[in-house]
């Protein structure tokens, strides 16, 4: 168990509708990131919050945006959801900001289908 | 440019056997660190191994081992006695924190079968 908590783990919506992906990070990380897993374009980091600030964006559309609550956890919001969005939605936590190397630590990981 | 080169799409071992999963990275920071990942067929990514830039020796971690060589940039990871609940899809990643608010970056990951 890695201590970095999602929900929901599945769910299934069409397209044109927005959801939310929720995550609790592990107690003491301030550090949170958003990735993204498809097939085809394999794991690539969407966007990271800090102690509730945004540090720093990846390869996140226009559609999707997120932000860390003061309690620490975050959300994903994703809308006008396409079917290209389908993949395997990971949380992930660290203790320090974007200058430490330590790990990030994944949660299971939210897995969202558009049909 | 591919910053992090897994070149093995599939590997095959059979169990108490070692094996090696290959990588090699791109950066041209003096700072980074390299990163390996476990994700099993249920999905969640597990945290394997850690090996920073400027550590002396190769991280050990376990069965897990890091042959670090960082004029050649490689950072490979060798699993020794392989059980069968080593296979799995296996990531290879960095982070170069330096860059101001890089997360990690991922290989394209390998397949690794073990046999009995």
């Amino acid at each position: 168990d890695s201590g970095v908590t999602q929900t929901p783990k599945h769910l299934i919506t069409a397209t044109g509708q927005r959801v939310t992906l929720r995550c609790s990070p592990r107690s003491g990380d301030l550090s949170v990131y958003w990735y993204q897993q498809s097939l085809d374009q394999g794991l690539q980091f969407l966007i990271q919050y800090y102690n509730g600030e945004e540090r720093a964006k990846g390869n996140i559309l226009e559609r999707f945006s997120a932000q860390q609550f003061p309690d620490l956890h975050s959300e994903l919001n994703l809308s006008s959801l396409e079917l290209g969005d389908s993949a395997l939605y990971f949380c992930a936590s660290s203790a320090g900001d974007s200058y430490s190397n330590q790990p990030q630590h994944f949660g299971d990981g939210t897995r969202l289908s558009i049909l | 440019a591919q910053k992090i080169t897994q070149t093995q799409p599939g590997m095959f071992v059979q169990e108490k056997e070692a094996v090696t999963l290959d990588c090699t990275y791109d950066t041209s920071d003096p700072s980074y660190g390299l990163f390996w990942y476990k994700q099993p067929s249920s999905g969640e990514m597990i945290f394997l191994i850690y090996q920073g830039s400027y550590d002396q020796q190769n991280a050990t971690e376990g069965r897990y081992s890091l042959n670090f060589q960082k004029a050649r940039k490689s950072a490979n990871l060798v699993i020794s006695a392989s059980q069968l609940g080593d296979s799995a899809m296996y990531f290879c990643a960095m982070r170069e924190p330096n860059q101001a608010g890089t997360a990690l970056i991922f290989g394209k990951g390998t397949t690794l079968s073990v046999s009995s």
